[in-house]
């Protein structure tokens, strides 16, 4: 079964700062790799997905992540953060199977000092 | 388009009331789920929908019953609440029936208290 693990639980960053994201999976074959946004009172919402092809993906908002399969990882990024981005971030993967879930990680929240 | 909507978006029960959490989508989705969402721990899948008709048990089904009552709606229920129950309540649907790998779109949630 597969597995995800997002080591930080949260993470402050100051406004116009870089930032990155953690998250580990565990599984055999290649994974389908999610990450989703959660604002505070809202539901999660998709930034960005890898299914195979170009490693580094283009997600909504600014942001990217990167599949590194020698590091089973696929950490988000963005270069310059925004007080808007003060949110819950989830890391997700699943597999090519009907009937499989969605196994989501535990979250980082992200507070961005002004 | 709304999306997917849930109601109540607040509930408190106490402890052995039973309730029913709605939820509707509107873009002619497949699939559709129940989460719970509770802190450190992530969003866990209680029950799914692949297709209308059909229903199954995902991670953590015990004390929760779901209808499929068309294609748009998914509904969850509690028969006999229990504090373990409190948490936030997600509803998301998928336009295919590969929950691993399709764009899950969620509502905005419902949560719940039990005392």
């Amino acid at each position: 079964a597969q597995s995800v693990t997002q080591p930080d639980i949260h993470i402050t960053v100051s406004e116009g700062a870089s930032l990155e994201l953690r998250c580990n999976y565990s599984y055999g074959a290649t994974p389908y790799l999610f990450w989703y946004v959660q604002s505070p009172g809202q539901g999660l919402q998709l930034l960005l997905k890898y299914f195979s092809g170009d490693t580094l993906v283009q997600g909504i908002k600014g942001f990217e992540a990167e599949f590194k399969r020698s590091q089973s990882s696929f950490n988000l990024r963005k270069p310059s953060v925004h007080w808007s981005d003060a949110a819950e971030y989830f890391c997700a993967v699943g597999v090519w199977s009907s009937g499989d879930k969605l196994t989501f990680g535990t979250g980082t929240r992200l507070a961005v000092r002004p | 388009n709304a999306g997917v909507t849930q109601t109540p978006k607040f509930q408190v029960l106490k402890t052995g009331q039973s309730m029913t959490l709605q939820c509707a989508q509107d873009m002619n989705h497949n699939s559709m789920y129940w989460y719970r969402q509770d802190p450190g721990m992530g969003l866990r899948l209680i029950y799914y929908s692949a297709s209308e008709g059909t229903t199954d048990k995902g991670e953590v089904p015990n004390g929760y019953n779901v209808s499929r009552l068309n294609k748009r709606e998914f509904s969850l229920r509690l028969e006999s609440a229990a504090p373990s129950q409190t948490s936030v309540y997600f509803c998301a649907s998928s336009e295919l029936g590969l929950a691993g790998t399709d764009t899950q779109y969620f509502g905005p949630g419902t949560r719940l208290t039990v005392l």
